[in-house]
């Protein structure tokens, strides 16, 4: 089955500094890859997804990039800001069979003022 | 605001006892999957429902079972409690089965004792 792993597991950057996540996966059917974010005693927010006729997506601030061919996808944060703090997680899927997510194990995102 | 709401947020149960916990799941959405998020994790897949038949199921006993609604609602039902049940439980609603985003309730935290 789909193995997703994800580094850092916590990473502290200064505001306004750029932050980036990485995460790998072992499926190479896996065609469907969302970040999620999830604040204290909240469930995981969508924040962006690409899929794996994509390289890469930006939303604003936020941007994912992905190498189908090293099977690994990234999320950046620019510009971070302290309401970014925050657990994230990245995710793989295959969306054919249906949206079964398999998560990494999470980054903590400390954006220190 | 995702439109999926879970309840109850929060539940105390014996090792074990019985508990349901219950998912409404988005206006228009008729595909629910449900997730276990232990302390500290990333979410894990237990089972998904689409038009009120199981769609898949993760690893998990059979004593964690479902049903879907044919208002697309659902419930999580877990039998004879283990300690290790202790978890957030997420529900994740789609607007189909495939091809399209979940997303997800604040979640149930479900403390076994």
């Amino acid at each position: 089955g789909e193995n997703v792993e994800q580094h850092p597991s916590t990473l502290s950057v200064q505001e306004g500094d750029s932050a980036v996540i990485k995460c790998t996966y072992s499926d190479s059917a896996s065609n469907y890859f969302p970040w999620y974010k999830q604040e204290l005693g909240k469930g995981p927010q969508l924040i962006i997804d690409i899929r794996s006729n994509v390289g890469e997506k930006k939303d604003q601030r936020i941007a994912v990039t992905l190498n189908k061919t090293a099977k690994h996808f990234s999320l950046h944060i620019t510009e971070t800001q302290p309401e970014d703090s925050a657990v994230y997680f990245c995710a793989a899927a295959v969306m054919e069979y249906g949206n079964k997510l398999v998560f990494g194990a999470g980054t903590i995102l400390r954006v220190k003022s | 605001e995702t439109g999926v709401t879970q309840s109850p947020t929060h539940l105390i149960k014996t090792r074990g006892q019985q508990v349901t916990l219950r998912c409404s799941s988005q206006s228009g959405h008729n595909t629910v999957s449900w997730y276990q998020q232990a302390l500290g994790q990333g979410p894990q897949f237990i089972f998904q429902y689409y038009r009120e038949e199981e769609n898949g199921r993760g690893n998990f006993p059979p004593r964690f079972s479902g049903l879907q609604f044919p208002n697309y609602s659902s419930e999580l039902n877990v039998n004879a409690l283990e300690l290790d049940d202790s978890a957030l439980y997420l529900c994740a609603s789609s607007l189909s089965v495939m091809n399209t985003e979940a997303f997800f309730g604040q979640g149930t935290r479900l403390t076994v004792v």
